[in-house]
Formats: C-alpha cells, sequence, structure tokens
C-alpha cells in the first residue's frame, strides 16, 4: 500500500499550458505539503496545508494554486507553465500533534514535470 | 537565504568505512533536525532526526551528532555498505506555529557513492 502518491508520475507539456497534479495519503494524516526539487536536487517548500487550511505559502508565483478538497488530498494546479517550472515535485503529508508540530514528514515519489 | 548548508556535495567511501555528512544552520529557533535519505527516482525517506535536547541519537548504523553551541550537526554512517549509495538531506525546522509551522529548511545535499 503506497502512503503517498502522486499522479502523473511524470508529466510533459508545452510552455504556456495549464496542468494540474494530483496527491493522496492514505496515512491518516491532517497537514500536507508540496516541494520543488530543483534540477540541482535542492529542495524548498511551497505550501503547506493543514485540515484542508493553507497555513505555508512560500513566495511561489501565483501561477501555482494549491487546492485540498478533503484532509486526505492535496492537489497542485499551474497555469500558463514556464520553462523553469521544470523540476520534480513531491508532495509531503505529517501528522499534526498540538503543540509538537515537528513530525515526520512521509514523502510521495515525486511527479517529474518537463516544459518543451 | 540559505540557512542551511552541507557539506560535502559528494562523497566516495569504500564499503565498511565511515560516511560522514555535516550541516550548519544559522536560526537559533530551529529546534529539529531530521536527516532524509533519497534514492534516484523515490521521495525523501526519514532516516533519522534529533531535538536540541540530546547530543547524539544513534539508530543501527546511523548516527547523529549534535552540537547546539556550534549550531551544527552531522551524519555518521557506520559500515557503510553499497545500498547506502543514495543522497541524504539534512533539514531543520521550528516548532513555532504560525506560517512556519512544519516548514523543513533542507541542506543541498550528499551523494553519496559506497564502493563496494
Amino acid at each position: 500500500d503506497t502512503a503517498v502518491s502522486q499522479t502523473p508520475k511524470y508529466l510533459v507539456t508545452q510552455m504556456g499550458n495549464d496542468k494540474s497534479i494530483k496527491c493522496e495519503q492514505n496515512l491518516g494524516h491532517d497537514t500536507m505539503y508540496w516541494y520543488k526539487q530543483d534540477s540541482k536536487k535542492f529542495l524548498k517548500i511551497m505550501f503547506s496545508y493543514n485540515n484542508k487550511e493553507l497555513i505555508i505559502n512560500e513566495t511561489v508565483p501565483n501561477r501555482f494554486s494549491p487546492k485540498s478538497p478533503d484532509k486526505a488530498h492535496l492537489n497542485l494546479h499551474i497555469n500558463s507553465l514556464e520553462l523553469g517550472d521544470s523540476a520534480v515535485y513531491f508532495c509531503a503529508s505529517s501528522q499534526d500533534t498540538g503543540s509538537r508540530s515537528n513530525q515526520p514528514q512521509h514523502f510521495g515519489d515525486g511527479t517529474r514535470l518537463s516544459i518543451l | 537565504q540559505q540557512q542551511v548548508k552541507q557539506s560535502p556535495q559528494s562523497l566516495i567511501v569504500q564499503k565498511g568505512g565511515i560516511s560522514i555528512i555535516n550541516c550548519a544552520y544559522e536560526n537559533t529557533a530551529f529546534d529539529y533536525f531530521p536527516w532524509y535519505q533519497q534514492f534516484p527516482g523515490k521521495g525523501p525517506a526519514l532516516l533519522i532526526a534529533i531535538r536540541p535536547d540530546v547530543s547524539e541519537k544513534k539508530e543501527g548504523r546511523f548516527t547523529i551528532s549534535f552540537n547546539k553551541s556550534a549550531k551544527q550537526f552531522s551524519l555518521h554512517i557506520m559500515d557503510s555498505q553499497p545500498g547506502d549509495s543514495a543522497t541524504y538531506f539534512c533539514a531543520a525546522s521550528m516548532n513555532a506555529g504560525g506560517t512556519s509551522y512544519g516548514k523543513l529548511t533542507f541542506g543541498q545535499g550528499t551523494i553519496l557513492t559506497v564502493h563496494p
């Protein structure tokens, strides 16, 4: 059973298109994240949702819009794709335990986005 | 601003040797320091983590050493095996709620190669 699953695994598309990446977790966690890993493998957080509420929004272009329909799902929609958006996008989840917010984050296997 | 600096960028070790990866952080509000292991085509997976109230944590062949005054922490892999060949990331986060909630700041990564 995959704990954090992302679809699609690969996404190749033209510049200017709009695309979505989906993430689902079956761990019962209530916090989910999107990270971007660039070509140099540097990982940077983009967004975080807790109980469907946006709690972290890094300086990401507003072409990127996350959406959490429920606690188990966090999708990422990207408008007007640019060459610089080519990267691996990782979804992750963790359990909110109240005062101790630093709980292990479980990552999916990523979506490799290539912009032509 | 790069808040977590990791070195070396790459490391080659013989089987049975000790692998050492170092990280330094700037933000004294960080209070959770995990290490992640990433294999090609996979997402990062939590390896071991430490909080600043202890100076060392050991799990099997993996040990974190933590120096709060120097704002440094390191990962030691004893008896390194070819199966340990992967990219290793240190990270840090703070238990501050608000916009820092669960946010992991990653180091740049170290590509470890263990030769048989």
